[in-house]
């Protein structure tokens, strides 16, 4: 069965320059989620969206904004990236956001800020 | 506020042991959805299964077992006769469903398990 698709699976980047991660839900799946995990960490919510239109936000900084295009994919961009960036960060999925359902998470993108 | 505690940080057995992960939650809401998710070392997020607040029923597939109590609001994970493959983190996760937030998930700190040959 297709999962959720992740790219890129590993990033490195310069304090202050910008990432731009890319998320595939599962076929079908309307609901997109953002979460980052810290080293070490629990997985913490930053953004969803359903049918293409934002649903919730947590804790995501200024710096980020996220969006989900016609075919359900979503891309987090991230500016100004900061040491305290580095984590790993995780897209999920899930099928009619308007009921809790199921959330499938993809591979995830290890971003790492030097 | 929602919130999921998971007391244990670190559980090592040896294979062919039981061992129970404990979850508990804490949530306003009548309506909500309880998740248990497995992370091993390649760092992927596994799902495992989704319990909601009305469904009481114990269930069991194959080595692993889960008892939700609402009445001590836990939701705990047994595995049955351990394997080094089960060595993974293991997060028990809460989502709402009358608070709104599209269902976001609120994660317990996680337990990691190292399952010894």
């Amino acid at each position: 069965a297709a999962g959720v698709i992740q790219s890129p699976r590993h990033l490195i980047k310069e304090k202050r320059e910008t990432a731009t991660l890319k998320c595939y839900p599962i076929p079908r799946h309307d609901t997109v989620y953002w979460y980052q995990q810290g080293p070490g960490q629990d997985p913490q919510f930053l953004i969803s969206f359903y049918e293409k239109m934002q649903s919730d936000k947590g804790s995501i900084p200024d710096r980020f904004s996220a969006q989900q295009f016609s075919d359900y994919h979503s891309e987090l961009n991230m500016s100004s990236l900061e040491l305290g960036d580095s984590a790993l960060y995780f897209c999920a999925s899930s099928l009619d956001g308007g009921e809790t359902d199921t959330q499938y998470f993809g591979p995830g993108t290890r971003l790492t800020v030097l | 506020a929602q919130k999921v505690t998971q007391a244990q940080t670190e559980i090592s057995v040896v294979e062919k042991e039981d061992v129970t992960l404990d979850c508990v939650y804490e949530t306003r809401d009548t309506t909500y959805y309880l998740f248990w998710y497995k992370q091993p070392p390649s760092g992927e997020l596994v799902f495992l299964i989704r319990r909601n607040s009305f469904d009481e029923q114990n269930e069991i597939s194959g080595r692993y077992s889960w008892n939700f109590q609402k009445s001590t609001s836990s939701f705990n994970f047994t595995i049955t006769a351990s394997q080094v493959v089960d060595s993974a983190v293991y997060f028990c996760a809460l989502s709402e469903a009358e608070s709104g937030g599209y269902n976001k998930l609120i994660f317990g700190a996680g337990t990691r398990l190292a399952v010894h040959p």
